[in-house]
């Protein structure tokens, strides 16, 4: 079966850029979405189809997907982007979620 | 408001059965595809199946397959998920959450709040 696969953690200044990676064998021809949850809450959607913000979620967040990674970005990471980050994509019907990565910021 | 809220979880014995029930407002809810997820305490994120807005394809995941069986009613706006011969590992908080998309481009737009069903003797 498909297996995408995230670093357990990433930490990271408050100010500075984070980047989550996700892995997974050609990665960049399929969809991903990221999903950002914290800690007691449900998770909610950050990034959808590679690169794509809903509406409300902040211009500091992007995204990208090329190759065999995908990774989402945060420029200008804040205290309350704190929290597991899972990407998500699908492999023949069946929706894939990363391990996830647990973003600090310090 | 829109909103998802499951219902249906709670304590139940190994190779037991239990009805998951989500609920939705504010929005068509015939539009969408619709999923569970499910979390195990201290875990990630694990797919367990979806079903197409008119109820004519469903998946699962490997770990399921067999054993739970979703559907839907849309005229109650209403989402299940049957859970059959339930084992200590399907211990979890489970999410409802609606697609947007389809099945290979679709993302988890609105999640609910999540049910705890535990499995234990």
């Amino acid at each position: 079966s498909y297996e995408v696969t995230q670093p357990p953690s990433v930490s990271v200044s408050p100010g500075q850029t984070a980047s989550i990676t996700c892995s997974g064998d050609k990665l960049g021809n399929k969809f991903v979405s990221w999903y950002h949850q914290k800690p007691g809450q449900s998770p909610v959607l950050v990034i959808y189809q590679d690169e794509k913000r809903p509406s409300g979620i902040p211009e500091r967040f992007s995204g990208s997907n090329s190759g065999n990674t995908a990774t989402l970005t945060i420029s200008g990471t804040h205290a309350m982007d704190e929290g597991d980050y899972f990407c998500q994509g699908w492999d023949s019907s069946i929706a894939v979620l990363g391990g996830g990565t647990r973003l600090t910021v310090l | 408001q829109v909103q998802l809220v499951e219902s249906g979880g709670g304590l139940v014995k190994p190779g037991g059965s239990l009805r998951l029930s989500c609920t939705a407002s504010g929005f068509t809810f015939s539009d969408y595809y619709m999923t569970w997820i499910r979390q195990a305490p201290g875990k990630g994120l694990e797919w367990v199946s979806y079903i197409t807005s008119g109820s004519a394809y469903t998946n699962y995941a490997d770990s399921v397959k067999g054993r739970f069986t979703i559907s839907r009613d849309n005229g109650e706006k209403s989402l299940y998920l049957r859970m059959n011969n339930l084992r200590d590992e399907d211990t979890a908080t489970y999410y409802c959450a609606r697609v947007t998309g389809d099945y290979d481009s679709g993302y988890f737009d609105l999640w609910g709040r999540g049910t705890l069903v535990t499995v234990s003797s």
